[in-house]
């Protein structure tokens, strides 16, 4: 089965602390993005990449971090700097960088 | 600074009925929009994509047309299921920085398909 799987789906942390959010896909593609969706809000981009080895900053990059060693993964860590972090998280790949794009199931981040 | 615009109230319809959703854009000139449904807790599913070149496109009983002077595209679901209930965002390439790949979304609209 192709898709795209992101873990954990409920994640706590508390208030200082770093956390990592994986995203795995297995369609190949090869670009793959992040959003947070707030409630009521609309998905907002965080990072994204277009290839491997290489990410840009999304709209609202401050206080997260991606890496991208290889093409099915594409890990976001929320860090201790990203001041507002509590929010639904949810990662996508395209296989270029027009079309549609394939969501994983989310990841719900809450800071305690 | 670009900006999308989708109706915040949710639409409650009645089961057979047909549901038509907007979404108007400015300061944009996209070459195609995007939808896609999202159900609670989920991540969002792509439905269409209508280019700037086409007036409409239809996919089962879903209905888009886009409309470049306007800045605006309709979404309809005719016959409409409660399985149709769900929220539905449009999403247009651009951001505030260059445009490859990135999708801008709107906040949604949701659709209550009442029996």
């Amino acid at each position: 089965d192709g898709g795209i799987t992101q873990s954990p789906k409920y994640l706590f942390r508390k208030e200082g602390q770093n956390v990592t959010l994986s995203c795995e896909q297995n369609l190949n593609h090869d670009a793959m993005y992040w959003y947070r969706q707030d409630p009521g809000q609309g998905l907002r981009l965080i990072y994204y990449s277009q290839i491997v080895n290489d990410f840009q900053k999304g709209d609202i990059a401050e206080g997260y971090s991606v890496s991208r060693e290889k093409k099915e993964s594409f890990p976001l860590t929320v860090t201790s700097a990203q001041k507002n972090p509590t929010a639904f998280y949810l990662c996508a790949s395209s296989i270029t960088g027009q079309g549609e794009q394939f969501f994983g199931p989310g990841t719900r981040l809450t800071v305690l | 600074s670009q900006k999308i615009e989708q109706n915040s109230e949710a639409l409650n319809i009645q089961e057979g009925k047909t549901a038509t959703l907007t979404c108007n854009y400015t300061n944009y000139s996209p070459a195609y929009l995007q939808w896609y449904r999202q159900d609670p807790g989920r991540g969002p599913v792509f439905l269409l994509l209508i280019r700037e070149n086409e007036k409409e496109k239809r996919k089962e009983r879903l209905k888009v047309t886009f409309d470049t002077t306007l800045k605006q595209s309709l979404f309809h679901i005719t016959a409409s299921q409660p399985a149709d209930s769900a929220t539905y965002l449009c999403a247009l390439p651009g951001g505030t920085t260059d445009s490859w790949g990135k999708l801008q979304f709107g906040a949604g609209t949701q659709v209550v398909v009442t029996p």
